[in-house]
């Protein structure tokens, strides 16, 4: 089983609709949670991070479900050029840190 | 300000050739790693380092080799590349390992 788990999409929605992403991690001692935005052979960028108490950005509202090992992230109003791929991204401790990728979602907003 | 850069960009390597990427950090970060990216696979852990001289296995370490001689540098070695490392890398680096990591432009590589 993956550390982090995301549905690959593509979730194909028109422009000003709502659209929700989930994310599923494994391991229960998972510390920092975040979700990056990847644009079409660019790297990777921190869209935000993950806090227990949920979180809002403008358009973009993150949640940490830590008894459910669950991520959301809920775009609101989407544009054309949320389209990209979003990854949700986890720090798990081994001997010491590291950050652990899931599969990415693709996101296509259509006119 | 660079941030982290990596060189090279692009490279095609015979199978059975090696090479060195090279990733370098401005920012004074004790944590950097080394990802490669494929096709719907994601971004997949290789080798990581929380500091320098040290250096710790990812998901993915076989047929790569990592050094971490001076903080702001992280190298990948390919030894002996192979069709199957054909990907793209991403080196990113980070102040703690529990806050925002920061990546390169990447490097798409090609074994022939």
């Amino acid at each position: 089983r993956k550390e982090v788990e995301q549905d690959p999409g593509p979730f194909n929605v028109p422009e000003g609709a709502t659209v929700a992403f989930n994310c599923t991690y494994s391991n229960s001692a998972s510390q920092s949670f975040f979700w990056y935005r990847q644009d079409c052979r660019k790297e990777p960028k921190l869209l935000m991070s993950v806090y227990s108490s949920g979180n809002e950005d403008g358009r973009f509202t993150a949640q940490l479900n830590r008894a459910s090992q669950y991520i959301s992230l809920l775009i609101r109003d989407s544009k054309l050029s949320d389209s990209a791929t979003y990854l949700c991204v986890v720090t798990t401790m081994d001997s010491s840190y590291k950050l652990i990728f899931g599969s990415g979602t693709r996101l296509l907003v259509r006119p | 300000n660079a941030g982290v850069t990596q060189t090279p960009k692009f490279r095609v390597l015979k199978t059975g050739q090696s090479m060195t990427l090279l990733c370098a950090q401005d920012m004074n970060h004790e944590y950097m790693y080394w990802y490669r990216q494929d096709p719907g696979m994601g971004l997949r852990l290789i080798h990581y380092s929380v500091g320098e001289g040290t250096t710790a296995k990812g998901e993915v370490p076989d047929g790569y080799n990592v050094s971490r001689l001076k903080k702001q540098n992280f190298l990948l070695g390919l030894e002996s590349a192979a069709p199957s490392q054909t990907s793209v890398y991403f080196c990113a680096s980070s102040p703690t390992g529990v806050i925002e990591a920061f990546f390169g432009q990447g490097t798409r590589l090609t074994v022939v």
